[in-house]
């Protein structure tokens, strides 16, 4: 089965500054999807980013950005110019070429420093 | 943007008493629906994974004859958790897939507490 693990339950940077997240996943598939997910305190998960396995180049979405080493199977993911407002837990997620599910890791929560 | 509300979004009901929580995709048809539960400072477990017109898949554990899924139409799933105990006060969070995307879109959640 499918695993994904986020080693970091916590995480604080300085405003302005950027912090990394660090996820690692277990699969035999050689083609799936990752994804990002941020839940601020309002719980409503908001999709930061994604990644299909078979493109070799990084996915970036404004200050957004991931690290993808497939054969490592990592996936981490870098906020440039932290702001007050990116403050919330943050879940790495797996989902496999055919399956429907999403499998999540564990969370970590990244705190702001202004 | 897809929109995928839920309703209601707290709820507080006694114990042996049911509660329905629906989800609902507003701007596209929902040909796959999820329903998690997320206890507090953790991660959303899976519950059950439901295909429009067909029975729910419940993952390994959950009581499917307590946590009743219906998902009747491409726009609507419920999730009836029965004969309610406090142990299933939780948040319920579903989410909602649109075929060939890649995807999924989160309702807000509900946070049910069973007194």
């Amino acid at each position: 089965a499918q695993t994904v693990t986020q080693s970091q339950p916590e995480m604080s940077v300085q405003e302005a500054e950027t912090v990394t997240l660090s996820c690692t996943y277990d699969t035999s598939e050689s083609d799936y999807y990752l994804f990002w997910y941020k839940q601020p305190p309002s719980r409503q998960m908001i999709l930061v980013i994604r990644q299909e396995a078979y493109k070799q180049q990084n996915a970036t979405e404004n200050r957004f950005s991931v690290n993808f080493q497939k054969a490592a199977k990592s996936f981490s993911l870098k906020i440039s110019d932290s702001q007050l407002g990116d403050a919330a837990m943050y879940f790495c997620a797996y989902r496999g070429p055919l399956a429907q599910k999403l499998v999540f890791g564990q969370g970590t929560r990244l705190t702001i420093n202004p | 943007g897809a929109v995928v509300s839920q309703h209601p979004s707290r709820v507080i009901c006694k114990s042996g008493t049911s509660v329905k929580i629906e989800c609902r995709s507003l701007d596209f048809q929902a040909t796959t629906m999820f329903w998690y539960r997320q206890f507090p400072k953790q991660s959303l477990m899976l519950m059950a994974t439901s295909n429009e017109g067909s029975k729910a898949t419940y993952e390994q554990g959950v009581e499917k004859d307590k946590f009743l899924i219906n998902h009747a139409s491409l726009t609507l799933s419920t999730l009836t958790v029965t004969s309610a105990h406090p142990e299933d006060s939780s948040f319920y969070i579903c989410s909602a897939r649109d075929q060939g995307r890649y995807e999924q879109y989160f309702g807000p959640g509900t946070r049910l507490t069973v007194t």
